[in-house]
């Protein structure tokens, strides 16, 4: 079955602090992997494919296939980070929980 | 550039109702996908539908139905509601084929429907 695992539900990090936002997935063949984020009241967006290996507003993801993770990182927060982010596998989207990311000042 | 359109924004109905909602794709994405998200909730894949077909279904339960037509527009059909319907409901769209577009969800803005 697929699986997504966002274990943390809520991350609160200062403006221009690292943040790493862990992802981890269960699927027994080769794996598509996908970030999405949705800012407050607005629809959810594409981040990042991992397919596509590319920084989207500083973020990048790595596939870690023995770790079966694909974690988010950007090296330094901005305020305007804040939103819903959430990871998610395969074709039609199996999605995690979230994780929400609050950036403060 | 033209997104995906939902319709309507938001829906009040009450317990016993029916609700249809609709859902314009990205011009020339033949694949449409319906989620819902509950308060607080991740977003659940219910159906999908490729050229007019359905090609997936996730947890959508008897009550709702859900089809593609020419246009490739979709309708999701919800009835007898539950209050446990109250949920923003996505629809997305993608192109079909292989590529770097393949695959890729454009979402719309939602539709929310709150059940009384």
């Amino acid at each position: 079955a697929q699986r997504v695992t966002q274990p943390e539900k809520l991350l609160s990090v200062f403006k221009g602090a690292p943040v790493e936002l862990k992802c981890n997935y269960s699927y027994s063949g080769s794996p598509e992997l996908f970030w999405y984020v949705q800012y407050s009241r607005q629809r959810l967006q594409l981040l990042l494919r991992h397919i596509s290996r590319e920084s989207i507003k500083g973020f990048t993801a790595d596939l870690n296939k023995g770790e079966t993770s694909f974690h988010l990182k950007k090296p330094f927060a901005q305020e305007e980070d804040s939103a819903m982010y959430y990871c998610a596998l395969g074709y039609k989207l199996v999605f995690g929980k979230g994780t929400k990311l609050t950036v403060n000042p | 550039a033209a997104g995906v359109i939902q319709s309507p924004r938001h829906l009040i109905k009450e317990k016993r109702e029916t609700a249809t909602l609709k859902c314009y794709p990205i011009p020339r994405h033949d694949t449409v996908y319906w989620y819902q998200q509950g308060p607080g909730q991740d977003p659940q894949f219910l159906i999908s539908f490729y050229e007019k077909m359905q090609s997936d279904k996730g947890s959508i339960p008897d009550r709702f139905s859900a089809q593609q037509f020419s246009d490739y527009h979709s309708e999701l059909n919800m009835s007898s509601l539950e209050l446990g319907d109250s949920a923003l409901y996505f629809c997305a769209s993608s192109p079909s084929g292989q590529g770097f577009r393949a695959n890729v969800l454009t979402f719309g803005a939602g539709s929310r429907l709150t059940v009384l």
